[in-house]
């Protein structure tokens, strides 16, 4: 059965630094690793999606990476700002969708 | 455009009651997808229409529930005999068609609370 974890749980680091969420997984038959962030009471936003026969894929300031054989991603956030505040959520895609729970990143102006 | 919208956005029922979610996807989304987020957790797949079609329903918790799309777009998420433990956030999302039918557009969400 797939598992899927996110560390840390929460990350506080001041405004302008680079940071590294964490996202791994148990089996490495996936069709697909997708980032999403959601804001409090909100849904989720889809970041990046990433096939499983990528290594990377970059949005703006977002870079995320996939590493299939080891079963894990890194997002990466570059220059942060207040407004990056939010909820990170890394799925990945196989028979079923499965979420991790998520990292609470906080931006500290 | 209009993204997927969810109705109500709140919903407190008393145990037991019968409680009825909807979700409007976005138009010309192929497929629908409900899934339960608990405080604190990654939300948690339920269900899965492609058009009326409910493909995949491994991930509804119990006989409780149920869900329909019997025209293909509008999706209603039914839970009767409603108990504590499905307080909850309940997400829907719609996808398009090929090609891009990979990511996953969401809905605000509706929190419902048992009482």
């Amino acid at each position: 059965k797939q598992e899927v974890t996110q560390i840390p749980a929460a990350l506080s680091v001041p405004e302008g630094e680079n940071l590294v969420l964490n996202c791994s997984f148990t089996d490495s038959a996936i069709y697909n690793l997708q980032w999403f962030r959601q804001d409090p009471g909100k849904g989720l936003t889809s970041l990046l999606l990433i096939q499983s026969s990528q290594r990377e894929q970059t949005s703006g300031r977002l870079n995320a990476s996939l590493d299939k054989s080891s079963g894990r991603s890194t997002l990466y956030i570059a220059a942060s700002q207040p407004g990056d505040s939010a909820t990170y959520l890394c799925a990945v895609r196989g028979d079923k969708i499965i979420f991790g729970k998520g990292t609470r990143l906080h931006i500290l102006p | 455009g209009a993204g997927v919208s969810q109705s109500p956005r709140y919903k407190v029922a008393k145990r037991g009651q019968d409680v009825a979610l909807r979700c409007d996807p976005i138009s010309g989304h192929v497929s629908l997808f409900w899934y339960q987020q608990a405080l604190g957790q990654g939300p948690e797949f339920l269900t899965y229409f492609q058009n009326e079609a409910q493909l995949d329903k491994s991930g509804l918790p119990s006989d409780r529930f149920f869900a329909e799309r019997p025209e293909g777009s509008v999706s209603t998420l039914k839970i009767q005999r409603t108990q504590q433990e499905d307080s909850a956030v309940y997400l829907c999302a719609s996808s398009p068609p090929y090609p891009l039918q990979e990511t996953q557009y969401f809905g605000p969400g509706t929190r419902l609370l048992v009482l």
